[in-house]
This record gives C-alpha cells, sequence and structure tokens, in this order.
C-alpha cells in the first residue's frame, strides 16, 4: 500500500511569513495527526482528526497554527505569522482505527522548516 | 502528569555488541506501549506494540519487553543497518494520542 504521502520535503521562510504543509493519508485511513519534531526530542502532537473533524487539538498554538481536512481525506497545516521557535520537522501520520486501540501511526516523511 | 523517559540518549556499540534501550513512563491505567525506528530524514517506522506486564515481541535483532514501570528494547548482535533513533511512546490518558519519548540515537560500527 502507498504511504503516508507529504510535501513540501523541505521549506525556509523568513519570520512573520506564511507557510503551508500538505498530508495525503493512506487510503481508507480514518484517523490523521500532525506532529511537531523539534531537533533532538520526540515527535509532540498538535493535532488529531477523525474523518473531518477534530478530535484533539489542545496542543495547537491557535493563535498562528490552523489546520483543516476537508472531506475526511487529505489535510493541510498552516502556520501564519511563522516564528523563529516553528523550526521543526512537521510530520503527518494516519492510522486505521481512532488513535492507538490496535492501530498503529503510520508516519509520512515530514516537512523540514527553517525561519530565519 | 504523563510522561516518557528514554535512555540512554545516546549509545554507541561495535558490530555484534549486544545492548538494552530503556523507556520508563509515568502513566496510569496503561494503554499499550508502543516503539518506533526513525531513521535521518525519514518519518518513524513502527516497530511493535506491548500491552501488558511480562509481554515480549521479537523482530530479527530485536526483542521489547514490558515491565509496569518500563519497558526495554533489547538489540542482539546488531549491525549497522540497525543505527537509528528508537523511539518509545505511550498513550495519553482519557485520549487516544501518542505521547512520545525523546529517543535513544543508536549507532552501530563495524
Amino acid at each position: 500500500e502507498a504511504g503516508v504521502a507529504q510535501s513540501p520535503r523541505y521549506k525556509i521562510i523568513e519570520k512573520r511569513q506564511s507557510v503551508a504543509f500538505w498530508c495525503n493519508p493512506i487510503s481508507g485511513h480514518a484517523t490523521l495527526y500532525w506532529y511537531q519534531q523539534i531537533l533532538g526530542q520526540g515527535p509532540k502532537l498538535l493535532i488529531q482528526f477523525q474523518n473531518n473533524g477534530v478530535v484533539d487539538d489542545s496542543q495547537l498554538p491557535k493563535d498562528r497554527f490552523s489546520a483543516e481536512r476537508l472531506k475526511g481525506v487529505d489535510s493541510t497545516l498552516k502556520i501564519q505569522p511563522a516564528k523563529l521557535e516553528d523550526s521543526a520537522v512537521y510530520l503527518c501520520a494516519s492510522s486505521l482505527g481512532f488513535g492507538t486501540d490496535n492501530s498503529p501511526l503510520h508516519f509520512g516523511n515530514g516537512t523540514r522548516l527553517t525561519v530565519t | 502528569e504523563d510522561q516518557v523517559t528514554q535512555s540512554p540518549e545516546a549509545l554507541r556499540l561495535q558490530e555484534g555488541e549486544s545492548s538494552s534501550l530503556n523507556c520508563s513512563y509515568t502513566v496510569s491505567g496503561l494503554r499499550g506501549l508502543f516503539w518506533y525506528r526513525q531513521d535521518p530524514g525519514k518519518g518513524p517506522e513502527f516497530l511493535f506494540t506491548l500491552y501488558s506486564a511480562g509481554e515480549e515481541k521479537e523482530k530479527e535483532r530485536l526483542k521489547a519487553t514490558l515491565t509496569k514501570k518500563e519497558s526495554f528494547l533489547h538489540i542482539t548482535a546488531p549491525k549497522p543497518e540497525d543505527s537509528a533513533t528508537y523511539l518509545c511512546a505511550v498513550p495519553r490518558r482519557g485520549y487516544n494520542k501518542l505521547i512520545f519519548g525523546a529517543g535513544t540515537r543508536l549507532a552501530v560500527h563495524p
């Protein structure tokens, strides 16, 4: 089966600019996640979708980050305006079931964002 | 507060030198512990899920074990291709989302 697709692979922007990332999950996977991974740390969940509804966005900095999952398939994550501390790898993951119940997460290769 | 701690942060082994990685967690009502492997420039790749104390899972040179407070990933006779960062994760209490540790960076030299 095709894996989780993400684009772009790399992005360099200046602070206060905006940026968007795209994710296409594995076909048939109901749950989609966006994680932020800062260098040397483990991934941190930003937002979780079940189909096209938000399940958990408690860790999403809503003053600058937004995400949507139209039609319950692919998703976009946007940052506006970006700050230096947003430099990280943004990982998209999907799972067949609802989260972790016998349903491991499958990750894309991420988008590496550098904010200068 | 739910927390996952991995040790050591980095580990350097000679090819064939067996060792173990540790993952300790503080979360009540554990509903699974997950191990992932992450290669540079790639997303984490799922390895194992463990659900109860005493459970063991194996895959090639890797064996994961679980106790009530920690999990170990044992690497037997490692090869250079086992070099990667190994991440463990647990579901947060009351939520279906994973909390990840910072990982152990493993380097296996020929």
